[in-house]
């Protein structure tokens, strides 16, 4: 099976750090995304990535960025978190558009 | 553009009875629709999925969705629930051509003994 790690389960920053969320997929998947969960609000896109190098804005981009530097990893980067930013952070990677998403098990992130 | 409407944040069935949850969506090409079910401070798994060929989907765990052109619908179904299927269920729908997904808001489904 396709496996999609996420670093950490559960982050506890303080406003204004920067910080990275990692995403590690196993299976050659040339898509990858990052949604944040809310509740009540379902799954928000952020950005995502069809191939390395590669990255593309989602619905709500304002204060995060990407990096994809290699097929296998997707990097979500808040440049200065905010208490706002405070969510379930969910990634996910695909292979084609009618196989849908494996996901990862999500972060937890509180902003103090 | 694309959007879901998931019908009722909550639901609530007796074990063994038939679960239903609702979903309709928008989409201004013939999309793809999936469901997917989230335990617990898990991630989201993929439940089924409709790609344009059947329009009645079975799924893992005993569900099935019918693809409605018509009603623009997909609802999620399950002849009888059981207690491990108390979760919360997404609807998504996408653009084939984009490959990327828009979700509902959710449905938490409780299963009362």
């Amino acid at each position: 099976d396709v496996k999609v790690t996420q670093s950490s389960r559960y982050l506890v920053k303080r406003t204004g750090e920067k910080v990275f969320l990692e995403c590690v997929q196993d299976m050659d998947h040339e898509n990858m995304f990052w949604y944040r969960q809310d509740p009540g609000l379902g799954l928000r896109l952020i950005y995502f990535s069809y191939d390395v190098k590669m990255k593309e804005k989602g619905d709500i981009p304002e204060g995060y960025s990407v990096s994809r530097e290699k097929k296998e990893r997707f990097s979500l980067i808040l440049e200065s978190a905010s208490t706002n930013q405070t969510s379930m952070y969910l990634c996910a990677s695909s292979v084609q558009a009618l196989y849908g998403y494996t996901f990862g098990s999500g972060t937890r992130l509180t902003v103090v | 553009a694309q959007s879901v409407t998931q019908l009722g944040s909550h639901v609530s069935v007796s074990e063994g009875a038939l679960v239903l949850l609702r979903c309709n969506y928008s989409s201004s090409v013939p999309p793809y629709l999936f469901w997917y079910v989230q335990y617990p401070n898990q991630g989201l798994q993929l439940l089924l999925k409709y790609t344009s060929a059947a329009t009645l989907v079975k799924g893992i765990n005993g569900f099935e969705a019918e693809f409605k052109k018509s009603e623009t619908s997909f609802h999620l179904t399950k002849p009888s629930a059981h207690m491990s299927d108390a979760a919360e269920y997404f609807c998504a729908v996408m653009d084939p051509s984009a490959g990327k997904s828009t979700f509902g808001d959710g449905t938490t489904l409780t299963v009362k003994p």
